[in-house]
């Protein structure tokens, strides 16, 4: 079946710009989350859906970031007023239910912030 | 909250040997413990994972160990292949419900044929 699909594959921004990232995650799977890979390093967390609500958004690192998930499938990251270290690729992954942690990973969208 | 160390940051084997990445975890709640392989531009995979009611597990040429005493995990993967060239995660998180995962810096493998 279609996994984790996420749109754009890359985006190139100006600093101070807005900017959309979506995600569209494996059919039924309740839960998704967001995350931020730099490059040479491991995913880190941004924030989770369970549903439509935000469940932990710990990980956003700042009010510049958004997300939302209005009809408990497709998510939207937003950034408000880009910065150059904002440019990463940002993954997203979903899992099936409370029952388990497996998490499955989108192709992640690459932001160049310049 | 958890912290999660790996090890070594890379390794090379020749084609045939056997290669083992170590992964060591900060929170005794943790009891969930997946591993994913990321291909050069592509999405992390997942590949194998581990709970903490068991001790190892195995999935062909690729296994998985856990000493929750020691609060550490390993993979290893036998008879390496030139495809099994990647970066390989580790990662933590509790089982319970949905969690985030908390992730190792990686492991970057290089199977020399």
């Amino acid at each position: 079946g279609a996994g984790v699909s996420q749109t754009p594959s890359n985006k190139v921004t100006e600093k101070g710009k807005y900017v959309e990232l979506r995600c569209d995650p494996i059919s039924g799977h309740t839960a998704l989350y967001w995350y931020r890979q730099s490059l040479g390093q491991g995913p880190e967390f941004l924030i989770y859906f369970q549903g439509t609500g935000a469940a932990d958004d710990s990980g956003l690192p700042n009010d510049r970031f958004f997300a939302v998930r209005p009809e408990g499938s497709v998510s939207t990251l937003k950034i408000q007023r880009t910065e150059r270290g904002d440019s990463a690729v940002y993954l997203c992954a979903s899992s099936p239910n409370r029952l388990t942690n497996e998490q499955f990973f989108g192709p992640g969208t690459r932001l160049t912030v310049l | 909250g958890e912290n999660v160390e790996q090890h070594p940051s890379t390794l090379s084997v020749q084609e045939g040997d056997s290669a083992v990445i170590k992964c060591t975890y900060s929170d005794s709640a943790s009891n969930y413990f997946p591993w994913y392989k990321q291909e050069l531009g592509k999405r992390p995979q997942l590949i194998i994972d581990i709970r903490s009611n068991v001790g190892e597990k195995k999935d062909q040429r690729i296994a998985v160990t856990l000493n929750k005493t020691a609060k550490h995990f390993s993979l290893h993967i036998t008879e390496t292949q030139p495809e099994d060239s990647a970066v390989y995660f580790c990662a933590a998180s509790l089982n319970s419900g949905n969690t985030p995962l908390v992730f190792g810096k990686g492991t970057r493998l290089s199977v020399i044929a």
